[in-house]
């Protein structure tokens, strides 16, 4: 069974840049995740979905981040503009409702 | 506020030592309690999960406790080894509908040879 899928694994960018990461899903698990890892932190929740509709976003920052889920599968987290505070490890995570998590690689973004 | 503290932050110990990993949390309506390995550059790896009406998990070498009473997990290795090298994270997900996982800052294990 292959696992979830993260691209790109590195970017680098510019502060006030934009810039998007892309998320597929374990085949059949309708929710979806996005945690946002600081250094030295533990992942915390940017957003939630269910199928494609958003379950949870109270952690979000909706000024500069936004986040879809078409057709329910793929899904794309953006930032614009981009803020040094924003470097951080993007996870995202899978599950069948109400089971276990599983996780991406992340993506490692750092913010200049 | 529902929080999730691990101590310690980090942790050496030689090759072949048993150790303990401890995981506090806030308000003890949990739904259920996972432990993570995380190795640089890399995701998460779900190693165990207790839910709310167990007292413990075991796999292998690992073996996670949990008391909500007193808001506490533990994770046991035993015998570790260099390859068990890598932070150990806590989650936590309370009761309540919400399927969010609150997760501690992890403790960074380094087994030396």
């Amino acid at each position: 069974e292959a696992g979830v899928a993260q691209s790109p694994r590195y970017k680098i960018i510019e502060k006030r840049q934009s810039v998007a990461f892309w998320c597929n899903p374990i085949s059949g698990h309708a929710t979806l995740y996005w945690y946002q890892q600081i250094l030295g932190q533990g992942p915390k929740l940017l957003i939630q979905f269910q199928n494609n509709g958003v379950v949870d976003d109270s952690q979000l920052p909706k000024d500069r981040f936004s986040a879809e889920r078409l057709k329910g599968v793929d899904s794309t987290l953006k930032i614009q503009p981009a803020k040094l505070e924003d470097s951080a490890v993007y996870l995202c995570a899978s599950s069948l409702v109400t089971s276990r998590q599983y996780f991406g690689p992340g993506t490692r973004l750092t913010v200049l | 506020k529902q929080e999730v503290t691990q101590i310690p932050a980090a942790l050496s110990v030689p090759e072949g030592e048993n150790l303990v990993l401890n995981c506090s949390f806030t308000d003890s309506a949990i739904y259920n309690l996972q432990w993570f390995r995380q190795d640089p550059g890399k995701g998460l790896t779900s190693l165990l999960l207790i839910q709310s009406s167990q007292r413990e998990q075991t796999s292998g070498r690992l073996n996670a406790s949990l008391d909500k009473s007193s808001g506490r997990s533990t994770l046991y290795i035993a015998a570790s080894q260099p390859g068990d090298s890598a932070t150990y994270l806590c989650a936590v997900k309370w009761e309540g509908g919400s399927e969010k996982l609150v997760f501690g800052k992890g403790t960074k294990l380094t087994v030396n040879p």
